[in-house]
């Protein structure tokens, strides 16, 4: 059993470059999440999805995009990346939404952005 | 944004030791607390999610008690051994579909 799988695990851009990091999980979950996590914060909610088809913003959305076009797969794209962005994002998935149930996260991304 | 406290930041423990920490989260709106293990170099791993005030939740030698009132959550490790050795983390839900993390306690376990 998979769980949650996230590609790639690392990636160097350069500033304004473009990319799409993928999630998948095998767990049939309705609800999705993306986060990242930077030194001295805690993970904090870009984007989430509470089925196939939608999508909506966290805290931190700007500079992201999402899909969510099937139920196991949530992407997330950077259009014009920037060093800002620099950080080790997460997806999780959940299968009841408003935390009432534990998250399954994936093994993060390592995104560097020069 | 909804601040979540974790304290301490770290601590050192012998093997054997029990230790505790503590969680302090909004008392208002509240709707589901989470814990988390995280191990160096995985992805966290749920340990405990609770809704009720005065919720004690058990997994083996790692226990949690809650109390919704005055915000806070304790998590408490029995006889710590190395492999406990992570960082835990604990996660706030207001009925939202986000949870707000702490920056987590780091426990390091002395064999």
């Amino acid at each position: 059993n998979a769980g949650v799988t996230q590609t790639p695990k690392f990636r160097v851009l350069k500033t304004g470059q473009s990319m799409t990091l993928l999630c998948a999980q095998d767990m049939n979950h309705e609800y999705m999440y993306w986060y990242r996590q930077d030194p001295g914060m805690g993970l904090r909610l870009i984007h989430y999805s509470v089925g196939e088809g939608t999508t909506a913003k966290g805290e931190v959305p700007d500079g992201y995009n999402v899909s969510r076009l099937k139920k196991q797969n949530f992407l997330l794209g950077l259009e014009s990346a920037a060093p800002s962005q620099t950080s080790v994002y997460f997806c999780a998935s959940s299968r009841l939404g408003q935390g009432s149930s534990g998250y399954t996260f994936g093994s993060g991304t390592r995104l560097t952005v020069v | 944004i909804l601040n979540v406290e974790q304290s301490p930041q770290s601590l050192h423990v012998q093997e054997g030791d029990s230790t505790n920490f503590t969680c302090s989260f909004p008392s208002s709106n509240f709707y589901a607390l989470h814990w988390y293990r995280w191990e160096t170099a995985k992805s966290p791993e749920a340990l405990f999610v609770m809704t009720l005030n005065g919720d004690e939740k058990k997994k083996g030698r790692i226990s949690a008690t809650l109390n919704t009132k005055e915000g806070y959550s304790y998590l408490y490790i029995k006889g710590s051994q190395p492999e406990d050795s992570a960082t835990y983390l604990c996660a706030f839900n207001s009925g939202a579909n986000n949870l707000f993390f702490g920056t987590g306690t780091r426990l390091t376990v002395i064999p």
